[in-house]
């Protein structure tokens, strides 16, 4: 069946220490990819998306993702977090065949930034 | 900057009653979504419309309508609300259908059917 993973239901780091957030995906062929942040009581942001070509992907906020088609993997990194980083963040995909509407998000990782 | 406004952050209703989510978004946006977001669920999307009009189901559409008269306002109706629909709703809106158009979220309302 097709899915996107999101591993990792809450990660805790250290402000100033590296992140990487984890998404996995099963589709027949490879899907457009998405990260967005839900900051607390707010609704969700794009930080970036990858449709082809060079795999590293880089965002709003300092974020970059990198797509490993080999682990059907969109892997979600920063080199130093911020306190204020600190939401829930989702990783989605859009297959490529079928309608662009169908935004399938994964169950999302809560990110807690200890100062 | 685009602005995607849902008219109540907090709802409570009573079982059995017909409730009405109202968002509204400000650019002239052809398509809008909603979604709901329930704990270790993520989002899941309930219905979505193309334009004035048109609407297609979502993944999870049972007991859910909408409706969508004019193309700035997308109305999510709860027609017999039911204690299972307790969650936090969000409205989404995009320019148009193309994969490079981000979705713009609302800040969501968090209904209680109690």
């Amino acid at each position: 069946a097709q899915s996107v993973t999101q591993p990792d239901i809450h990660i805790t780091v250290s402000e100033g220490a590296s992140l990487e957030l984890r998404c996995n995906y099963s589709y027949g062929a490879t899907p457009y990819l998405f990260w967005y942040v839900q900051s607390p009581g707010q609704g969700l942001q794009l930080l970036l998306k990858y449709f082809s070509g060079d795999t590293l992907v880089q965002g709003i906020k300092g974020f970059e993702a990198e797509f490993k088609r080999s682990q059907s993997s969109f892997n979600l990194r920063k080199p130093s977090v911020h306190w204020s980083d600190a939401a829930e963040y989702f990783c989605a995909v859009v297959p490529h065949t079928g309608t662009a509407s169908k935004l399938t998000f994964g169950t999302g990782t809560r990110l807690q930034v200890t100062l | 900057d685009v602005k995607v406004t849902q008219s109540s952050r907090y709802l409570v209703k009573r079982t059995g009653e017909k409730v009405f989510l109202e968002c509204v978004q400000d650019m002239d946006h052809e398509n809008m979504f909603w979604y709901r977001q329930d704990p270790g669920l993520g989002l899941r999307l309930i219905y979505f419309s193309y334009d004035v009009k048109m609407k297609e189901k979502g993944d999870i559409p049972e007991g859910y309508s909408v409706s969508r008269e004019k193309k700035e306002r997308f109305s999510l109706i709860l027609e017999s609300a039911s204690t299972n629909q307790t969650s936090m709703y969000l409205c989404a809106s995009r320019e148009e259908s193309g994969y490079n158009s981000p979705l713009h979220f609302g800040n969501g309302t968090r209904l209680t059917v109690t």
